[in-house]
């Protein structure tokens, strides 16, 4: 299985600039398409979907929200972090069966 | 309005069996692959497994294939999820998911809650 590492928890001051990790084991980009997705999670609620095929937006996600990498890297882009975005985010691979999720990075406010 | 209802969840004993269901509507629903996640309490997301759009393609997570059976029933709008063997380790919020392309989820239910106690 193709195992995603993100570190457990980041801590940003609102206004500021977020930027959480996702490495894969293994490369999960396929010729052009770098098969990575990005979703949030609040307490208590399902995930949404923030960001598709690694740098896509989700339809109905703020432009502050965006993503970057390829291959093994990935990036989650939080910018600026308002007060709202105070969650926990998980990359998902789904270049290879089984799809998997990374632990988590539970922002927090500094 | 795309909206994933599960139902089925609740307490069941060890080594029962329970089936999920989840009812979708505002889509076409025979059009997506459609996709189980789980999440132990205080846990990360745990992918289950999917299924096409006509269910001649089922992948699994590994450790659970031998337990979970997912099905649909594309004329009831319905994805399904049975499973047997129940034991303590199963406890979570199970959610029901489409995925639209690239095997991602765009859409989620709110999850049912399934406890495995004696």
């Amino acid at each position: 299985d193709i195992v995603l590492t993100q570190s457990p928890a980041l801590a940003v001051s609102l206004g500021q600039r977020a930027t959480i990790s996702c490495r894969a084991s293994q490369s999960v980009s396929i010729s052009r398409y770098n098969l990575m997705h990005w979703y949030q999670q609040k307490p208590g609620q399902q995930p949404k979907l923030l960001i598709y095929r690694a740098s896509n937006l989700a339809s109905g996600i703020p432009a502050r929200f965006s993503g970057s990498g390829s291959g093994t890297d990935f990036t989650l882009t939080i910018n600026p972090v308002q007060a709202d975005d105070i969650a926990t985010y998980y990359c998902q691979q789904s270049r290879e069966s089984p799809n998997t999720f990374g632990a988590g990075t539970k922002l927090e406010l500094k | 309005e795309v909206k994933l209802v599960e139902s089925g969840g609740g307490l069941v004993q060890p080594g029962r069996s329970l089936k999920l269901s989840c009812a979708a509507s505002g889509f076409s629903f025979n059009d997506y692959w459609m996709g189980w996640v789980r999440q132990a309490p205080g846990k990360g997301l745990e992918w289950i497994g999917e299924i096409n759009q006509d269910s001649s393609t089922i992948n699994y997570t590994p450790s659970l294939k031998d337990k979970f059976t997912i099905s649909r029933d594309n004329a009831q709008n319905t994805l399904y999820l049975q499973m047997s063997k129940l034991g303590s380790e199963d406890t979570a919020i199970y959610y029901c998911a489409r995925a639209p392309g690239f095997y991602y989820f765009d859409y989620w239910g709110q999850g049912v809650m399934v406890t495995v106690s004696s």
